[in-house]
């Protein structure tokens, strides 16, 4: 089954402590990035890769940083989080294939900074 | 830069109704990909319709269908026969022709609620 995973789904820390959000897909796409949401705001773009070890800020990428080394992951790191980076986050991947555009959600991870 | 405007931040129909969601968008790209989205209470964002800029035709999908207006730069999504598991947060949103880019593009959202 084609599918982009996360993990935690949930997570609940302390300010300043590093983190790290995993993403993988089964799906073999070139493309893939990160998203938070925010009420009211939508989703924003954090940062993005076009291939391996290529990536690219998005909107939003303060306080974040990624890396890829391999096609499959893309693994979000809040090395210092703080309370305002309390969101909703998505890995997202896509594809200049079949379906020209499209990019499909992991199932979201929702990040607690006290 | 572009950006996409979702006016209505909630809606409500009756189940079996018809409703309409808005979104109009900028742009200065004459080709791009518009997107609806559904995000229930699970969370998950799940793809219901999308739209090619060059084509005239408006996209349907079962029950969902789009009101695509490139010179106005609307794009509005038509539930029919509006049913319970419906009721979600829709986004509208856009992305670029470019390959030297990943961005969706969203708007703000519009949280439809189906009454009994």
């Amino acid at each position: 089954e084609a599918q982009v995973t996360q993990n935690p789904r949930y997570l609940i820390t302390v300010t300043g402590k590093k983190l790290t959000v995993t993403c993988s897909q089964n799906m073999n796409h070139e493309y893939m990035s990160w998203y938070r949401q925010d009420p009211g705001l939508g989703l924003r773009q954090i940062y993005y890769s076009m291939n391996v070890e290529v990536t690219d800020k998005g909107d939003v990428p303060e306080g974040y940083k990624v890396s890829r080394k391999e096609k499959r992951n893309f693994p979000l790191i809040l090395e210092s989080p703080s309370p305002n980076q309390t969101s909703l986050y998505f890995c997202a991947t896509s594809d200049w294939g079949v379906i020209w555009g499209e990019q499909f959600f992991g199932p979201g991870t929702r990040l607690t900074v006290l | 830069a572009q950006t996409v405007t979702q006016s209505q931040p909630e809606m409500s129909v009756q189940e079996a109704e018809t409703v309409t969601l808005s979104c109009t968008y900028d742009t200065s790209e004459s080709d791009y990909y518009l997107f609806w989205y559904k995000q229930p209470p699970s969370r998950q964002m799940i793809l219901v319709i999308r739209q090619e800029a060059y084509k005239q035709q408006n996209a349907t999908e079962n029950r969902f269908s789009v009101n695509f207006q490139k010179a106005a730069k609307s794009f509005s999504l038509k539930i029919s026969d509006s049913q319970l598991g419906d009721a979600a947060m829709y986004f509208c949103a856009y992305r670029s022709p470019s390959y030297n880019t990943d961005k969706l593009i969203f708007g703000t959202g519009t949280r439809l609620q189906v009454f009994p």
